[in-house]
């Protein structure tokens, strides 16, 4: 499985955007970038997922590199509901399974 | 459309007990999934289904079996409790075949072993 390197934590102001960025050095070709955040004491939720091209939906955009060994989680204007837990995560080889690392907690702050 | 659900939310068990954990799903994804999230970390994988029918080990199996039931449950029981086992649990459904889809997660089930 690619290992994905993510910064422990960030802080944002309230009304900004939040970058996040996530290292997967060593992603294979085929597979695909996913990310989930984690509200306090529930369970995951998903985000965004993508393979080469930037991706957008309603709730953020995900940049990927040219060469995808990194990218980067944009939520356009955070919130304080928006302090979380934000995984970026490689699908594994087998199957449809995630694997976790320990993520980045990011801070909104008014 | 409950999404996931799992039963109980909360369970206190003293070590050597046994029990169930219960995990629904009514989205008639073919693919379910047990975690388990200890303090500051994320999730690990402690045994999926990929289809009715089956079952396979994840990251971390030892100590746990589960059943798939039927399409829409997957249940997920500890012979003999250890403190180890003390975590927060959680159940997710995907679809399938396809290999991209994203996982829907339940609350959680918070069990403490004394």
């Amino acid at each position: 499985d690619a290992k994905t390197t993510q910064p422990p934590s960030m802080d944002c102001a309230e009304g900004r955007a939040a970058n996040l960025p996530c290292n997967h050095s060593t992603i294979s070709g085929n597979e695909y970038v996913y990310w989930y955040r984690q509200i306090h004491s529930q369970g995951p939720q998903y985000i965004i997922h993508g393979l080469k091209n930037n991706e957008t939906n309603e709730m953020a955009s995900l940049i990927i590199t040219e060469d995808r060994k990194s990218s980067t989680l944009i939520l356009p204007h955070a919130t304080l509901r928006d302090t979380a837990v934000y995984y970026c995560i490689v699908r594994a080889e087998y199957g449809n399974k995630l694997v976790f690392g320990a993520g980045t907690i990011l801070r909104v702050k008014s | 459309n409950a999404g996931v659900t799992q039963t109980p939310k909360f369970q206190v068990l003293k070590t050597g007990q046994s029990m169930t954990l219960q995990c629904a799903q009514d989205m008639n994804h073919n693919s379910m999934y047990w975690y388990r999230q200890d303090p500051g970390m994320g999730l690990r994988l402690i045994y999926y289904s990929a289809s009715e029918g089956t079952t396979d080990k994840g990251e971390v199996p030892n100590g746990y079996n589960v059943s798939r039931l039927n399409k829409r449950e997957f249940s997920l029981r500890l012979e003999s409790a250890a403190p180890s086992q003390t975590s927060v649990y959680f159940c997710a459904s995907s679809d399938s075949p396809s290999s991209y889809n994203e996982q829907f997660f339940g609350p959680g089930t918070r069990l403490t072993v004394l």
